[in-house]
């Protein structure tokens, strides 16, 4: 069964890069249909899309973020990655890594929390 | 930046039956495409529970239900139990942000 792992800095200082990884296990990255997508949730409030990927390194990203995220694939560790550059408080939230199935988030990891704090 | 519309929150008495509405626009919803429901309780991940309007994935119990009309959709419970007070959010695509979320409902079971 598939399995989806966020990593990276909990703490993140304002004005600088925030960079995430998540690890895909119980299936290669490489195979079938399926698009990798990044949603955020700030505490207590709702949920964003952030952007979509594919394994050929197709990428969509939210508009109002487009200017300060990039996305990427790396087939051979098996691994989706987030980078968001300029951070503010604004960015404050968990991070959570889904796939996308027919335009819906189906499976989630359990998230990251990223705190934008000096 | 939730484009889809959802009521704050909805409630009912264990065993009645509740519907979270989520109003959407020419852009999304109303240009045909599909929307999804999220289930997520207090501290988890949020956990899909209706695709595509009106499909249960695999283990979601048939008390949850979709629908969809032109540009709106809703999610209705059954039998609600107290274990359904979570939080409820839609999902649709837009022609011009793409992926946008609703701004949550929040059930609760009196």
């Amino acid at each position: 069964q598939m399995q989806l792992q966020e990593s990276g800095p909990g703490l993140v200082k304002p004005s600088q890069t925030l960079s995430l990884t998540c690890h895909i296990s119980g299936a290669s990255i490489s195979s079938g249909s399926i698009f990798w997508s990044w949603i955020r949730q700030p505490a207590g409030k709702g949920l964003e899309w952030i952007g979509r990927i594919y394994n050929s390194g197709s990428t969509s990203y939210n508009p109002s973020l487009s200017s300060r995220v990039t996305m990427s694939v790396d087939t051979s560790k098996n691994q989706v990655s987030l980078e968001l550059t300029s951070v503010t408080a604004a960015d404050t939230a968990m991070y959570y890594c889904t796939t996308v199935r027919g335009r819906a988030f189906d499976i989630w990891g359990r998230g990251t929390l990223v705190t934008v704090s000096s | 930046q939730s484009v889809l519309t959802q009521p704050p929150s909805v409630s009912g008495a264990p065993g009645q039956t509740v519907t979270v509405s989520c109003a959407g626009t020419s852009s999304n919803i109303g240009a045909g495409f599909e929307v999804h429901w999220y289930q997520q309780f207090p501290g988890t991940t949020p956990k899909l529970l209706i695709y595509a309007n009106t499909n249960r994935p695999s283990g979601v119990p048939d008390r949850f239900s979709g629908s969809k009309t032109v540009t709106s959709a809703s999610l209705t419970i059954s039998g609600l139990r107290a274990e359904d007070e979570a939080d409820y959010y839609c999902q649709s695509y837009d022609l011009s942000l793409n992926y946008v979320f609703g701004t949550g409902t929040r059930v609760a079971v009196l």
